[in-house]
């Protein structure tokens, strides 16, 4: 099984541009989370889906951020326009099932920089 | 305000020796504990998920308990090797949702 798998790994970009990232979750994972990490708030959620359905956003920072998951396969994690508090890793996870002793299986990350 | 706390916040650890610690969560509306290895530029790696008071895991050298009723788990690691070196995060599943609650690490270095 190839994992979560996400891209870019690492971007550095300037303020004002836009940042897509993206997340292909494990097939037949039917929960597809975004997280952020910063060394501040550590790891915090920003929004998850169930069946391609945005279930919970309130995580999401501002209205500069949004995400999509138009199949079961993908998913996507935009801000724009993006500024240097953006700066964080930014990880994909997902899960097959709700049961409580599911685990919950990260991708690698997206380094963002933005300068 | 549900909080996860994990201590200590480092640990020097020197090869070989056994080291444990501390993962404290709220002991209501207890649903799972999960714990996390992370090495940085990798994936948090899924180490357990625990979801009974009582529960006792093990994956090779390192095991884990959990008691809800007092809200602690304590991860053990018997005979570090310098792989072990790792930030281990704990997070609390309030509820059937999916709102974990994280830890902010404990960071493990282990010397040779």
């Amino acid at each position: 099984d190839a994992g979560v798998i996400q891209s870019p790994r690492h971007e550095v970009t300037e303020m004002g541009q836009e940042v897509t990232l993206r997340c292909k979750p494990i097939s037949g994972h039917d929960y597809l989370f975004w997280y952020r990490q910063t060394m501040m708030r550590g790891l915090e959620l920003l929004i998850y889906f169930n069946n391609n359905v945005p279930i919970d956003d309130s995580g999401m920072p501002e209205d500069r951020f949004s995400a999509k998951m138009p199949n079961a396969s993908f998913s996507t994690l935009k801000i724009q326009p993006s500024e240097p508090r953006d700066s964080a890793v930014y990880f994909c996870a997902s899960l097959e099932g709700s049961e409580a002793g599911n685990t919950i299986y990260f991708g690698e990350g997206s380094w963002l920089t933005v300068v | 305000i549900l909080n996860v706390e994990q201590s200590p916040q480092s640990l020097h650890v020197q090869e070989g020796d056994s080291t444990n610690f501390t993962c404290s969560f709220p002991s209501s509306n207890f649903y799972a504990l999960h714990w996390y290895r992370w090495e940085t530029a990798k994936s948090p790696e899924a180490l357990f998920v625990m979801t009974l008071n009582g529960d006792e895991k093990k994956k090779g050298r390192i095991s884990a308990t959990l008691n809800t009723k007092e809200g602690y788990s304590y991860l053990y690691i018997k005979g570090s090797q310098p792989e072990d070196s790792a930030t281990y995060l704990c997070a609390f599943r309030v509820g059937s949702n999916y709102q974990l609650i994280w830890g902010a690490g404990t960071k493990l270095i282990i010397k040779p």
